[in-house]
């Protein structure tokens, strides 16, 4: 059965601070994806790796970084959190089509 | 103009309605069409991929008009468990396999 883990399900943090995303795919997956959903925007993408150490801007990635050391792992950064990060935070992964999805984090920025 | 444009509903139909979704592209030149489902608090997950020809999967039927692009998504005699977010999505093919997500369709069914 196809997995994506993400590494937590809730995090609170304080404006400011330096957060570190994680997600994990045992698919061996090419692609991978940072989305957030917010209420009324859907699911909008941050940034997303089609290859190790490679990465391309989605369509909000002010404020955010990525990391893809490993194939089967995809770190989203938040270099300085800000109270608009709030949001649920999903990563992806895909080979040609379907897209698999990471159960969320919900991430509190106070 | 977003690249994917839905109706965000909420569509509130009763069992054994039947609904239709639909969904507007702005990529004319996007290859890949899908429709994904969302449960309430959980990830999305494919309930079809949409292709020229037009495809059903039992009570589920999804047509491309690539012409006026827009998809659409027919559910007959609907269930109660067909309650979701029903999120349209592109692959404008500008790199690789990009996924654009449309804000998504709430659907209701009640009895």
């Amino acid at each position: 059965d196809v997995k994506v883990t993400q590494s937590s399900r809730y995090l609170v943090k304080r404006t400011g601070e330096k957060v570190f995303l994680e997600c994990v795919q045992d698919m061996d997956h090419e692609n991978m994806f940072w989305y957030r959903q917010d209420p009324g925007l859907g699911l909008r993408l941050i940034y997303f790796s089609y290859d190790v150490k490679m990465k391309e801007k989605g369509d909000i990635p002010e404020g955010y970084s990525v990391s893809r050391e490993k194939k089967e792992r995809f770190s989203l950064i938040l270099e300085s959190a800000s109270t608009n990060q709030t949001s649920m935070y999903l990563c992806a992964s895909s080979e040609n089509t379907e897209a698999f999805f990471g159960q969320g984090t919900r991430l509190t920025v106070v | 103009r977003k690249e994917v444009e839905q109706d965000p509903g909420p569509f509130n139909v009763p069992e054994g309605a039947t609904v239709a979704f639909n969904c507007t592209y702005s990529n004319s030149a996007s290859q890949s069409f899908f429709w994904y489902r969302q449960d309430c608090r959980k990830e999305p997950k494919l309930l079809m991929s949409v292709y020229s020809s037009g495809n059903e999967d039992g009570r589920f039927t999804a047509q491309l008009n690539r012409a006026s692009q827009y998809i659409s998504l027919l559910i007959r005699d609907s269930k109660l468990s067909d309650s979701a977010t029903y999120l349209c999505v592109v692959n404008p093919m500008e790199y690789g396999n990009k996924l654009v997500f449309g804000a998504g369709t709430i659907l209701r069914v009640k009895s």
